[in-house]
């Protein structure tokens, strides 16, 4: 069975980093992209970038470029998504999901809640 | 970027009465559009992928169509657990996947 199991809720402050993670079973993890989805409160889904765990090739949307980083540790089937100096606005639920090279996002993580507030 | 744009915002259906969500691409798209639905305080789980093919589980109830820029879900007889917010994404412009804003679907 296929799951993607993620970290759990964080409550940081304005201006620490963070680092969550997306942990991988069930399936080849070397062999499908890693994308990362946030959904702030109340609002849709968005793209934030994909990973592909097997030669670490990694992709931003220009909405998240130099504003997140992710990375993978193939030998621990685990991607990661982590902030250097949180925001308020990072307030957001963040999701991991499998995307295979053809096409959609065909499994996702329970998600990772991260409140960042003073 | 491709814009994904859905229509309309919000649906009120009966249960047992047919839903029809749209979806528009700012640009032509092929059949590289997926469905999800997100139920509160759940991840979202995908529908529809190639913008007609059912994902794995997915009920016969749940059927998608269209291609270049206009796709359609449509929900053939609305059961309680359909009720949900329901998002398109385009995957054709890789690797800037982009989502609509979602239509949810509520109890007439």
């Amino acid at each position: 069975e296929v799951q993607l199991v993620q970290s759990g809720a964080e409550v940081k402050k304005p201006g620490e980093s963070l680092k969550i993670s997306c942990k991988g079973s069930g399936y080849s993890f070397t062999s499908y992209w890693i994308g990362w989805v946030r959904q702030m409160p109340g609002k849709g889904l968005e793209w934030m970038g994909i990973i592909y765990p097997g030669d670490s090739d990694t992709r931003y949307s220009p909405s998240f470029q130099g504003q997140v980083t992710i990375s993978a540790d193939k030998s621990i089937s685990t991607a990661y998504l982590q902030w250097s100096s949180l925001k308020a606005s990072d307030t957001a639920m963040y999701y991991c999901a499998r995307n295979p090279s053809w096409g959609p996002l065909d499994y996702w993580g329970q998600g990772t809640l991260v409140t960042v507030s003073s | 970027e491709i814009v994904m744009t859905q229509s309309p915002a919000t649906l009120s259906v009966s249960p047992g009465e047919r839903a029809t969500l749209s979806c528009r691409a700012s640009q032509s798209v092929s059949s590289n559009l997926a469905w999800y639905q997100q139920k509160p305080g759940q991840a979202p789980r995908l529908l529809i992928y190639g913008a007609s093919t059912r994902a794995t589980g997915i009920p016969a109830r749940f059927s998608g169509s269209g291609s270049g820029t206009e796709f359609t879900l449509t929900i053939s007889s609305l059961q309680s657990e359909d009720f949900a917010v329901y998002y398109c994404q385009q995957y054709n412009n890789w690797p800037l996947w982009t989502f609509g804003q979602g239509t949810k679907v509520e109890i007439k």
